[in-house]
């Protein structure tokens, strides 16, 4: 079964600086990678996905994501924080759910808490 | 569209009690799924459904029990409810792809917030 480690439950930064998100999944098969945002309060949007093709995926609100296979790793970055990107967010892996044809999971890691400090 | 809409969005229920989430999208999404929320866990899998009258467990089945009769729709039932069910639940839909072929994005509800006391 794949997992999703995410490095570090609470990441803090100052608006301005670089924001960096670690994923580091285990998969048996070429994996599809998501990073979802979690706003207080609401539910799960998605930031980028990685199925195929280039390595480095771009996201909305200025967030983009480099898949690792040596590293098995899709950490998340973003050059310059805003106030507004304080959120949860989390890494996710699809996974087969079961024989029927289409059915996949996502297999998610235990969420970062960003929080911007002005 | 509304998206996916979960009702209600809070509840708080003794042990013991037995209740209904409801789950709706109309996006015409064939696969739907519940998850729950808790702190320091990330999203697990409850139940899903890849389609009216097809259904299958996650990660976490057990004290929850799901049906599909219309594509619409896809309630979470809560038999007997305990404290380890409080939580917060997210009902989630999108579009099949066929096996290995793609991978569509799944559209989130906005959460339920369940009490067991």
């Amino acid at each position: 079964a794949q997992s999703v480690t995410q490095l570090g439950s609470h990441v803090s930064v100052s608006e301005g600086a670089l924001v960096l998100l670690r994923c580091n999944y285990s998969s048996s098969v070429p994996p599809y990678l998501f990073w979802y945002v979690q706003y207080p309060n609401q539910g799960l949007q998605l930031l980028l996905k990685y199925t195929t093709g280039a390595t480095l995926v771009k996201g909305i609100n200025g967030f983009e994501a480099e898949f690792k296979k040596s590293e098995t790793s899709f950490h998340l970055t973003k050059p310059s924080a805003h106030m507004s990107d304080a959120a949860e967010y989390f890494c996710a892996v699809r996974e087969k759910a079961s024989i029927i044809q289409g059915a996949q999971k996502l297999v998610f890691g235990q969420g970062t808490r960003l929080t911007i400090n002005p | 569209n509304a998206g996916v809409t979960q009702t209600p969005k809070f509840q708080v229920l003794k042990t013991g009690q037995s209740m209904t989430l409801q789950c709706a999208q109309d996006m015409n999404h064939e696969y739907m799924s519940w998850y729950r929320q808790d702190p320091g866990m990330g999203l697990r899998l409850i139940h899903y459904s890849v389609g009216a009258g097809i259904t299958d467990q996650g990660e976490v089945p057990n004290g929850y029990n799901v049906s599909r009769s219309t594509t619409e729709d896809f309630p979470l039932r809560l038999l007997s409810a305990a404290p380890s069910q409080t939580s917060v639940y997210f009902c989630a839909s999108r579009r099949m792809g066929l096996a290995g072929k793609g991978s569509y994005e799944q559209y989130f509800g906005p959460g339920t917030r369940l009490t067991v006391t």
